[in-house]
Order: structure tokens, then C-alpha cells, then sequence
């Protein structure tokens, strides 16, 4: 099966910019994440999907940072206005449903984002 | 809310050397368990994971992971490491958050470098 997919794989932007990233995770995964993985941390998770739902959004800072899911396949997360320390690779996963909740992540290869 | 702790940032060993790379976990309830590699310029991949029953599990290229629950640790071993396994090891864990959804946690990381 074809993988998570995420575009554009780097991206260097200056503060106050802003920025999207978009994710198409494997066919048929209902459950969607981002996640932000910052040099030298594991990743954080920003916001759940199920389908076109927001199920978990608790850890997304909400007045710059933005996601959707408005078909329930693909999903955009963007940044308005970028600070420094957004700098990091953010991360999308996906896996088959919310009840299969001890199936593992699948990964993909993630954006790497450099704010200047 | 569940939290996960690796104790070694960056551990250097030489080839046949065993491996064993700590974690620990907080979480009061019932939690699944895994390990992730990120090998260098590649997306995060699951290396094995513990849901229930036998506490000793065996998952890909010779790595298995110990789940002691009286510890809530789930320590990684290798018997005989090789180059090839050079990559950043993350340990997380599967578990209800204070929004009632699943997420997964992750630790901060290890870096292993095995030296040929």
C-alpha cells in the first residue's frame, strides 16, 4: 500500500509569514494526526481527525495554527503568523479508525519547517 | 496526563556490542506500549509494540522490549547491535487523554550511533 504522503518535504519562510502543509494519509484511514517534532523532542501531538471531525485538538495552539479535513481524506495545517519557534518537522500519521486505537501510527516523511 | 522517559539522549556503541536503551512511563490505566526508529532521512517506523499477554516481546531485526509493569518500563534490547541500526530510537505509549480520545505519547528520544 502507497504510504502517508506530505508536501512540500522543506520549507524556509520568515516570521510573520505563513506557511501550509498538506497530508494525504493511507487509503481508507479514517484517523488522521499532526504532529510537531522540534529538534531534539519526540513528537507532539497537535490535533486528531476522525474522518472530517476534530476528536482532539486540546494541544493545538489555536491563534496562530489551523487544521482541516474538509473531505475526510487529505488535511491542510497552517501557520499564520509563524514565529521562530515553530521551527520543527511537523509530522502527519495516519491509522484505519479510532477504535483500532492500539494499531500503530503510520508515518510520513514529514515537512521540515525553518523560520527565519 | 500519560508522559514518557528515556533516559540516554545519545548512546555510542560498537558493532556486536548489546544494546539496551531505558524507558519509563506515567500513566495510571491501562496503556499500550511501543518503539519507533527513525533511520537518518527516513519517516518513523514501527519497531514493536506490547498490547497484552507475554511481557517479552520480539519485534523486527532483532530488537525485542521488556514490558515490567510494577516499573512501568519498557526498556529495548538488542543482543548484538550493527551499523545498520544506527538511527533515533523513540519509545511511546498509547493511552486515554484528558479529551477521552486515545493518543500516543512520545519520549524525547535516543540516539544511537554504532560504530563500525
Amino acid at each position: 500500500e502507497a504510504g502517508v504522503a506530505q508536501s512540500p518535504r522543506y520549507k524556509i519562510i520568515e516570521k510573520r509569514q505563513s506557511v501550509a502543509f498538506w497530508c494525504n494519509p493511507i487509503s481508507g484511514h479514517a484517523t488522521l494526526y499532526w504532529y510537531q517534532q522540534i529538534l531534539g523532542q519526540g513528537p507532539k501531538l497537535l490535533i486528531q481527525f476522525q474522518n472530517n471531525g476534530v476528536v482532539d485538538d486540546s494541544q493545538l495552539p489555536k491563534d496562530r495554527f489551523s487544521a482541516e479535513r474538509l473531505k475526510g481524506v487529505d488535511s491542510t495545517l497552517k501557520i499564520q503568523p509563524a514565529k521562530l519557534e515553530d521551527s520543527a518537522v511537523y509530522l502527519c500519521a495516519s491509522r484505519p479508525d479510532k477504535s483500532s486505537y492500539n494499531s500503530p501510527l503510520h508515518f510520513g516523511n514529514g515537512t521540515r519547517l525553518t523560520v527565519t | 496526563a500519560q508522559s514518557v522517559s528515556q533516559h540516554n539522549h545519545h548512546v555510542i556503541l560498537s558493532e556486536a556490542a548489546s544494546l539496551e536503551l531505558g524507558c519509563n512511563y506515567s500513566y495510571g490505566g491501562t496503556v499500550n506500549l511501543f518503539w519507533y526508529v527513525q533511520y537518518p532521512g527516513q519517516h518513523l517506523q514501527l519497531l514493536l509494540k506490547y498490547f497484552s499477554g507475554d511481557p517479552l516481546v520480539k519485534g523486527i531485526k532483532g530488537f525485542e522490549a521488556e514490558f515490567i509493569k510494577s516499573k512501568f518500563s519498557f526498556n529495548l534490547r538488542k543482543p548484538s547491535v550493527q551499523w545498520s541500526d544506527t538511527a533515533e530510537y523513540f519509545c511511546a505509549v498509547n493511552a486515554r487523554s484528558g479529551a477521552g480520545s486515545y493518543q500516543l505519547t512520545f519520549g524525547k528520544g535516543t540516539k544511537l550511533s554504532v560504530i563500525p
